[in-house]
């Protein structure tokens, strides 16, 4: 079955740091594009980044320099590393998985909660 | 504020067509493949339409999707109370690198 699985949510300080791993099974991350996706409270998607076959990645200009992706081969996942947390960052984040760059996006998580605040 | 645009609610009787508006530009929907995507409450999204026109197997065929130029469209034919939910456009845009979202369309079933 082709599944995903994000962990890594959680509360943090504005400043703060956390890492986002998502877990694939039933296919290859490292041979598809990789897309993290977020949605505020209340709010509609908002596409964070993604990470090429190839190893390229893209930002949203709201998040460049603070967070990276990147994923691990022999784990099968993908990872969002994030700094400089700030409030606005505050979301559920899904991991999603984009099977000819650009079409679509056709398998998803089922999301991790992270919440910035004092 | 979002890339792509859509009309924050669109409502239907049980049976009728309702039909779901999305407008871009040439660096997105002009020049790629436009995806919808369904979202149920609590849950994350799921992918509806694909390649303007094209339904995921498992997908009703009373969901059908569209595209012209820089604008597409998701029409839901014989509306069903399941179906009052939202839904999402997109598409990958060239000048940002990453996909481009509308702020999503809140379906009611009269």
């Amino acid at each position: 079955e082709v599944q995903l699985v994000e962990s890594g949510g959680g509360l943090v300080q504005p400043g703060g740091s956390l890492r986002l791993s998502c877990v694939a099974s039933g296919f290859t991350v490292s041979s598809n594009y990789m897309s993290w996706v977020r949605q505020a409270p209340g709010k509609g998607l908002e596409w964070v980044s993604v990470i090429y076959a190839d190893g390229s990645t893209y930002y949203a200009d709201s998040v460049k320099g603070r967070f990276t992706i990147s994923r691990d081969y022999f784990k099968n996942t993908l990872y969002l590393q994030m700094n400089s947390l700030r409030a606005e960052d505050t979301a559920v984040y899904y991991c999603a998985r984009d099977p000819y760059f650009g079409s679509r996006l056709d398998v998803w998580g089922q999301g991790t909660t992270v919440t910035v605040s004092s | 504020q979002s890339v792509l645009t859509q009309p924050p609610s669109a409502s239907g009787t049980p049976g009728q067509r309702v039909i779901i508006s999305c407008s871009g530009s040439s660096s997105n929907i002009g020049s790629n493949p436009v995806s919808w995507y369904q979202q149920l409450p609590g849950t994350a999204p799921e992918l509806l339409i694909y390649s303007n026109n094209q339904r995921p197997s498992g997908v009703p065929d009373r969901f059908s999707g569209s595209k012209s130029g820089t604008s597409a469209s998701l029409a839901i034919s014989g509306l069903q109370s399941e179906d009052e939910t939202n839904y999402y456009c997109a598409a990958w845009d060239d000048s940002l690198n990453g996909y481009v979202f509308g702020p999503g369309t809140r379906v009611t079933v009269l």
